[in-house]
C-alpha cells in the first residue's frame, strides 16, 4: 500500500520567511510524529499526535516551530520566520502502535 | 554525552561478508529497540523491531539486546552491495515509548 508521503520533497527559503510542510500518514494510521533530522545526524523528536489531539510538542525548538493535524489524518508542520539554524531534513511518520514507526522521505530545508 | 551512542563509520566490508553494527546506550529505561535502515535522501525504512531483551531473526538480519550491557547489535549475514546505506538504532522507554532516541547512524559500504 501507500506510504507515508511530505511535500514539498526541497524547500529553499529567505531567513525571515514562514514555511510549511505536509505531511500524509498511511491511511488508518492515528499516530503520526515529526523530526527533524541535521545532516549527519539521527532524527530528532518534535512533536507526537493521536489523532487530531496534539499530545506531545516538547521536541519544537521554539515558538517559532507549530503543527496541527486538524481533521486526525493529515498534517502541517509550520515555521514562522525562519532562520539558518532551521536547516535540515523533517521527517514525517505514521504507526498504528506507537513505537513501530514509518518514516516518509521528507522534506529537505534550507535556509538561505 | 548523548543517550544513544553509534560509531559513525564508514564500515566497508566486501560483498558476502557478516556485518555487526553495534549501539550503546545509558537510559537503563529503554524497552523497545528498533533498527533502520536509510538510503541517502530517502527516509529511515524499519528494518527490525525488538521488545526488551533478546535475539529476533529476520531472513538476513539479527537483532540483538543486551539489557545488562545496555547494547544492542544487528547482525546483516552475506552482505549485498544494495545493503549500503546509513544504519540507525533507535530506542525508547515505557513511559513515552513513541519517544524514538536515535543513534547518529553508521555508514555501510559493501564492496562488489
Amino acid at each position: 500500500g501507500a506510504g507515508v508521503s511530505q511535500s514539498p520533497r526541497y524547500k529553499v527559503a529567505k531567513r525571515g520567511q514562514d514555511v510549511a510542510l505536509r505531511c500524509d500518514p498511511i491511511s488508518g494510521h492515528v499516530s503520526l510524529f515529526w523530526y527533524q533530522q541535521a545532516l549527519g545526524q539521527g532524527p530528532e523528536f518534535l512533536t507526537y499526535f493521536q489523532n487530531e489531539a496534539q499530545l506531545d510538542k516538547s521536541g519544537l525548538p521554539s515558538d517559532r516551530f507549530f503543527a496541527e493535524r486538524p481533521e486526525g489524518s493529515v498534517s502541517t508542520l509550520k515555521i514562522q520566520r525562519t532562520q539558518q539554524e532551521d536547516s535540515a531534513v523533517y521527517l514525517c511518520a505514521s504507526s498504528r502502535t506507537e513505537e513501530t514507526q514509518y518514516f516518509g522521505p521528507g522534506t529537505r530545508l534550507l535556509v538561505l | 554525552q548523548k543517550e544513544v551512542e553509534q560509531d559513525p563509520g564508514p564500515l566497508s566490508v566486501p560483498e558476502g561478508a557478516i556485518v555487526s553494527l553495534n549501539c550503546t546506550y545509558s537510559n537503563s529505561a529503554f524497552q523497545y529497540f528498533m533498527w533502520y535502515r536509510q538510503y541517502s535522501r530517502k527516509g529511515p525504512e524499519l528494518l527490525m523491531y525488538t521488545y526488551s531483551s533478546g535475539n529476533k531473526e529476520d531472513g538476513r538480519f539479527t537483532a540483538q539486546v543486551d539489557k545488562s550491557s545496555k547494547y544492542i547489535s544487528l547482525f546483516i549475514r552475506d552482505s549485498q552491495p544494495s545493503d549500503s546505506a546509513t544504519y540507525l538504532c533507535a530506542m525508547s522507554a515505557g513511559d513515552s515509548s513513541y519517544k524514538l532516541i536515535f543513534g547518529s547512524g553508521t555508514r555501510l559500504l559493501v564492496r562488489p
